[in-house]
């Protein structure tokens, strides 16, 4: 079973930014954080992941606090192809992914 | 450099019979994990297999259904006596150490 809470949904206006967050207050120090989507119907698709600092990709940015309980993913200009449900997800191992029921995103025109 | 190739996409069984998934990893993968998605549900995570081995099939029910990731070739989820119950999205991830998941587009499973 999944190890962190998420909103189950949020919107978010066209051009903004998405900001999604996560609580993970059990995380253990060797834990990551990883997040992924699901646009309808497709595979779940990886963002990002991070252990203690923020990151950032082409996708989108990280931020972590300071105790690792807590995290947020950020999509800094959400388009309508945005529109999916996000998961964060606790693993120290790349091997035990469990995903929880996410946080559906409606991005609105 | 081809992703997870998961085929059929979709497989229509009649209550009692079999159903064969079949996955194919990222080139240089090892690692290959099996969800389930029920209707309007999220993941669930199924079996965990490296080549020849099953690692973790903690979430797998105990009875008709099975996988193996042979040396050569795909992985099979294997459902025998399929009911009405075992309709759903199948999905196939592979991985290689440290890197995360990357997903094929599924098997969609109707038991009719």
């Amino acid at each position: 079973d999944a190890k962190t809470t998420q909103p189950p949904s949020m919107d978010c206006a066209e051009g903004r930014a998405a900001n999604l967050p996560c609580n993970h207050s059990t995380i253990s120090g060797n834990e990551y954080v990883y997040w992924y989507r699901q646009i309808h119907s497709q595979g779940p698709q990886y963002i990002i992941h991070g252990l203690k600092n923020n990151e950032t990709n082409e996708m989108a940015s990280l931020i972590i606090t300071e105790d690792r309980k807590s995290s947020t993913l950020i999509l800094p200009h959400a388009t309508l192809r945005d529109t999916a449900v996000y998961y964060c997800i606790n693993s120290n191992n790349n091997n035990d992914m469990r995903f929880g029921a996410g946080t559906r995103l409606t991005v609105k025109p | 450099n081809a992703g997870v190739m998961q085929n059929p996409r979709h497989l229509v069984r009649r209550r009692g019979q079999e159903a064969r998934l079949r996955c194919s990893p990222m080139k240089g993968h090892s690692h290959v994990y099996w969800y389930r998605q029920l209707p309007e549900e999220g993941l669930k995570f199924m079996v965990y297999l490296q080549k020849e081995n099953i690692i973790d099939e903690s979430g797998m029910p105990k009875e008709r259904f099975s996988a193996e990731f042979p040396k050569e070739g795909p992985s099979i989820l294997r459902i025998q006596q399929v009911v009405r119950g075992d309709s759903a999205a199948y999905f196939c991830a592979s991985s290689e150490a440290n890197y995360g998941y990357t997903f094929g587009s599924g098997t969609r499973l109707t038991v009719v």
